[in-house]
């Protein structure tokens, strides 16, 4: 069954409004999240690493202060799309891993989350 | 220094035969190499993954082998089946906790 629990799984807003995405360890603490973006027929993009208690270490690139990141438990982390518009359209994945590495820990990815802005 | 280039693009096997993706990686520091299987809509899942001590690690009907020296590893699914139509993604990180970079993606029909 899923390890990571993503939702919404589709969230369709207006240019100009702000979407939050939730990311969810099930039975598992991960005190790291990876956020990463994708677009259609392309590769996954990482946009940044979520700390739990601390902030998130963004990848170049990546706007932090448009895409929020949150990990306030070692269970949770949010991603909030602030102002989003039409370019912000993808699909956003977050994975986490189980252990602090090591071949049997692997990281495992949510079903992701297709926006659209219209 | 921290692509991991992916071929073939597409690639059309028929049911029964050897499904062969190629990765090839420029840092030498990366120690840990995943494959992921991905269908549309959905998250990527792990599929087998190999470290660079090993040349080749087999689980099931899906095979990886690493090639250090030439910086190459590839997978290869036997008995391909039309279930197995999906998108594949290699990936390489420099140890099994840090972030991962992943290939462009091979996009795998099995015809009946």
């Amino acid at each position: 069954g899923a390890v990571v629990s993503q939702h919404p799984s589709r969230v369709i807003c207006k240019s100009g409004t702000s979407v939050k995405i939730e990311c969810r360890s099930l039975d598992f603490q991960a005190t790291t999240m990876f956020w990463y973006r994708q677009f259609p027929k392309q590769s996954l993009m990482l946009m940044a690493t979520s700390n739990e208690g601390s902030k998130a270490t963004y990848e170049q690139g990546v706007e932090k202060d448009k895409f929020l990141i949150n990990h306030a438990s070692l269970t949770l982390s949010t991603l909030t799309v602030t102002s989003a518009h039409p370019e912000d359209s993808s699909f956003y994945i977050c994975s986490a891993r189980i252990g602090r590495g090591g071949l049997n820990s692997p990281l495992h990815f949510g079903n992701g989350t297709r926006l659209t802005v219209t | 220094q921290q692509q991991v280039k992916q071929s073939p693009q597409s690639l059309i096997v028929q049911k029964g035969g050897i499904s062969i993706i190629n990765c090839a990686y420029e840092n030498t520091a990366f120690d840990y190499f995943p494959w992921y299987q991905q269908f549309p809509g959905k998250g990527p899942a792990l599929l087998i993954a190999i470290r660079p001590d090993v040349s080749e690690k087999k689980e099931g009907r899906f095979t990886i082998s690493f090639n250090k020296s030439a910086k190459q590893f590839s997978l290869h699914i036997m008995d391909s089946q039309p279930g197995d139509s999906a998108t594949y993604f290699c990936a390489a990180s420099l140890d099994t906790a840090s972030k991962l970079t992943f290939g462009t993606g091979t996009r795998l029909q099995v015809t009946l």
